[in-house]
C-alpha cells in the first residue's frame, strides 16, 4: 500500500529566508502524481503545486519549487522569501495506481516569524 | 467552470444519532469523489473514494458509510455517532480520466456530544 510521510510536525522561518519541508512516500508504481497542499487558519485546501513522476525537471511556482528525487521517493518543498501569509499546515499528497485514490501526509505546520 | 458543495458547514449531534453529510460538484461528469477527515495530529484521513457509481471504497473500517446516489453527489453517513466521529470532514473531487489534483469543499466541523 502507498503511504507518504512528512516527518516534521512542526517548523519555523523567519520571514524572508528559505525553509524546506520534507516528504517521502513509498509505492510500487511506476507512473504517479505528487502534490504539495496549503491549509491556512480558514482550513480552506489550497493546490500550491504538482509533480507528475515521469518528468525529471523539479516543478516551480513562483516561490515555491520542489526537490523530486524519484528513486530516493522524496518529495520536498521549497518556498523561497518566505512571507507572513505563507504560514499554514503544508501537506504531502501522492495519487497513483489503478483506483486514482489520493492519500495525504500527517502534514507539517508552518510558522513565519516576524 | 467546477464547484463542489459541501454542507452543512458546523454540526453538532449527541451520540447516538444519525450523521448524514452531503457533498455535490457541479461542471463536471463521472468525477472520482472523495471523503477525508482531518483530527487533530493525524492529518488527513482518507476514509471513502469513488470512482463511479456503485463503486466506493472503504479506507477505515468504522461506523460511518458513504453513497453516490448521482453522479456528482456524495454523501457520508452514519447509523449511531461515536464520540471519536468528531473531526472535520473534507469532500473533494478530482477529475475521472487521469491522475489531477483534488479540489476541496469548504468542510464540515463535526462535534459530537
Amino acid at each position: 500500500a502507498q503511504t507518504v510521510t512528512q516527518s516534521q510536525p512542526e517548523m519555523s522561518v523567519q520571514e524572508a529566508e528559505t525553509v524546506t519541508l520534507s516528504c517521502t512516500y513509498d509505492t510500487s508504481e511506476s507512473d504517479y502524481y505528487l502534490f504539495w497542499y496549503k491549509q491556512p487558519p480558514s482550513r480552506q485546501m489550497i493546490l500550491v503545486i504538482r509533480q507528475e513522476a515521469y518528468k525529471q525537471q523539479n516543478a516551480t511556482e513562483n516561490r515555491f519549487s520542489v526537490n523530486f528525487q524519484k528513486a530516493a521517493k522524496s518529495f520536498s518543498l521549497k518556498i523561497s522569501d518566505s512571507q507572513l501569509g505563507d504560514a499554514a499546515m503544508y501537506f504531502c499528497a501522492y495519487e497513483g495506481g489503478r483506483d486514482d485514490k489520493i492519500i495525504f501526509g500527517k502534514g507539517t505546520r508552518l510558522h513565519i516569524l516576524p | 467552470s467546477q464547484t463542489i458543495h459541501q454542507w452543512p458547514a458546523t454540526l453538532v449531534q449527541p451520540v447516538g444519532s444519525p450523521l448524514s453529510l452531503e457533498c455535490t460538484v457541479e461542471g463536471t461528469s463521472n468525477p472520482n469523489l472523495y471523503w477525508y477527515r482531518q483530527a487533530a495530529g493525524r492529518g488527513l484521513q482518507l476514509l471513502f473514494y469513488s470512482i463511479g457509481i456503485d463503486q466506493i471504497s472503504s479506507e477505515v473500517p468504522q461506523n460511518l458509510s458513504a453513497s453516490r446516489p448521482q453522479d456528482r453527489q456524495f454523501i457520508l453517513s452514519s447509523k449511531k455517532l461515536l464520540l471519536s466521529d468528531s473531526g472535520f470532514y473534507l469532500c473533494a473531487w478530482s477529475e475521472g480520466d487521469g491522475y489531477t489534483e483534488a479540489f476541496f469543499g469548504q468542510g464540515t466541523r463535526l462535534t459530537v456530544v
